[in-house]
């Protein structure tokens, strides 16, 4: 079992509607969690960042997560055609250094 | 403020050969971090250095190395080089290393013929 999962995609949705974006992780003492956005040919850039259970706002963007069931998911509202990119799920275990990245899930906005 | 520089862009590379990319981190980071990206396997820790000292290894073999000097910026050594090292190797600087954005570098991309 990989420790982060994300589903590879692509995830296709049209203009103005709500993509949804999902991540596992195995490790049960993983503390923080990052969304980073990496366009086609550029490196990644953080969008996300969250820490405690629930609902972070920022924008168009909502990280949700759930430590019980090991599962942090993005939300992004208005899909624009700009949004389309991978989505890489960041884990960061506590007392480490090392963040483990999923492979990412590839977004296309359908204009 | 400059962001994270890697140097080279570009490498090609036979087998056998060994190899040393270059990262400058932003200034005031003493973080760097160094990942192993391939359209397979993603992104993939092999490092990271702070104040000079290895603190955290990824699941790499012995031919992956690194070092980090006194001014943070960081260099990644491959010897013996094989097909399988053919990747974007990608530098991320913070100024800690924990619970912090990872502000990434352009990244090298290594071809190994």
């Amino acid at each position: 079992q990989k420790e982060v999962e994300q589903n590879s995609g692509p995830l296709s949705v049209p203009e103005g509607a709500i993509a949804s974006l999902n991540c596992t992780y195995s490790d049960r003492v993983s503390q923080s969690f990052f969304w980073y956005r990496q366009y086609s040919g550029k490196s990644p850039e953080l969008i996300m960042s969250i820490y405690s259970n629930g609902d972070k706002e920022d924008g168009r963007f909502t990280a949700q997560l759930n430590k019980a069931s090991q599962y942090v998911s993005l939300l992004i509202r208005d899909s624009q055609p700009s949004d389309s990119a991978t989505y890489l799920c960041a884990v960061l275990t506590s007392g480490t250094y090392k963040y483990i990245f999923g492979t990412g899930t590839r977004l296309k906005v359908l204009a | 403020k400059a962001g994270v520089t890697q140097t080279p862009r570009y490498l090609i590379k036979t087998r056998g050969q060994q190899v040393t990319l270059s990262c400058s981190p932003i200034s005031g980071h003493r973080s760097v971090s160094w990942y192993q990206q391939t359209p397979g396997q993603g992104l993939q820790f092999l490092f990271e250095y702070f104040s000079e000292t290895q603190r955290n290894k990824g699941n790499f073999p012995g031919r992956f190395s690194g070092r980090q000097f006194s001014n943070s910026r960081s260099e990644m050594n491959v010897s013996t080089l094989e097909l399988g090292d053919s990747a974007l190797y990608l530098c991320a600087s913070s100024i800690r290393g924990a619970n912090e954005k990872l502000f990434f570098g352009s990244g090298t991309q290594l071809s190994v013929l």
